[in-house]
């Protein structure tokens, strides 16, 4: 089956810890993003990546940090900069480059640091 | 980042009843997508649309794109149980630096009662 897995489903942290959480999918989407969820709000975009070693901000950036060194794989390293790290951290991908702009996402990861 | 005003915030209904829920923009947008997320859950893609005026139904989902490229409606017909979550609505804004990126609305919490 073809879709996009996040791992693990709960991470817990110590506050100054850096956390990479995982995120691959298998539907060759050339483009992939990262998103923060806190309760009551909509998501809102951490990094995104087009192709393959290619990176780019999104609007809160920062303390956040990510690779793209495969086409499969976009982790997100949650570092001690970030200050409030604890939410739900979705993982998306799509089709780069056609009409199609629909983002498929993940299950997620729910970070909490204490 | 900009934010879409998605109302209402939350919705109680009874089972049977119609829903609608509609996102608003001061840009215009070329894409709308509406999204219904389960608790602890990413969210599912329900329906995109990518013309102005296109009216487009996933079963008991119906979805406008409107004509001023400003808005996007969601209605659902006969609420069932199964129904419930939160949905959000997404979109594309025109213009190329907003190119593979979305922005979403904050949500609308569905409740239905049996």
């Amino acid at each position: 089956d073809g879709g996009i897995t996040q791992s693990p489903k709960y991470l817990f942290r110590k506050e100054g810890q850096n956390v990479t959480l995982s995120c691959e999918q298998n539907l060759n989407h050339d483009a992939m993003y990262w998103y923060r969820q806190d309760p009551g709000q909509g998501l809102r975009l951490i990094y995104y990546s087009q192709i393959v070693n290619d990176f780019q901000k999104g609007d809160i950036a920062e303390g956040y940090s990510v690779s793209r060194e495969k086409k499969e794989s976009f982790p997100l390293t949650v570092t001690s900069a970030q200050k409030n790290p604890t939410a739900f951290y979705l993982c998306a991908s799509s089709i780069r480059g056609s009409d199609l702009r629909e983002q498929y996402f993940g299950p997620g990861t729910r970070l909490t640091v204490t | 980042g900009q934010q879409l005003n998605q109302s209402p915030q939350s919705m109680f209904i009874q089972e049977g009843e119609d829903v609608s829920m509609n996102c608003t923009s001061s840009s215009i947008f070329n894409t709308w997508l509406w999204y219904k997320q389960d608790p602890g859950e990413g969210p599912v893609l329900l329906i995109a649309l990518y013309k102005a005026g296109e009216l487009t139904s996933n079963g008991r989902l119906t979805a406008q794109f409107g004509i001023t490229r400003k808005d996007s409606f969601l209605n659902i017909s006969a609420s069932i149980p199964s129904d419930v979550g939160i949905y959000f609505c997404a979109g594309q804004r025109a213009g190329g630096t907003s190119y593979g990126k979305l922005t979403f609305g904050q949500g609308t919490i569905l409740t239905v009662h049996p």
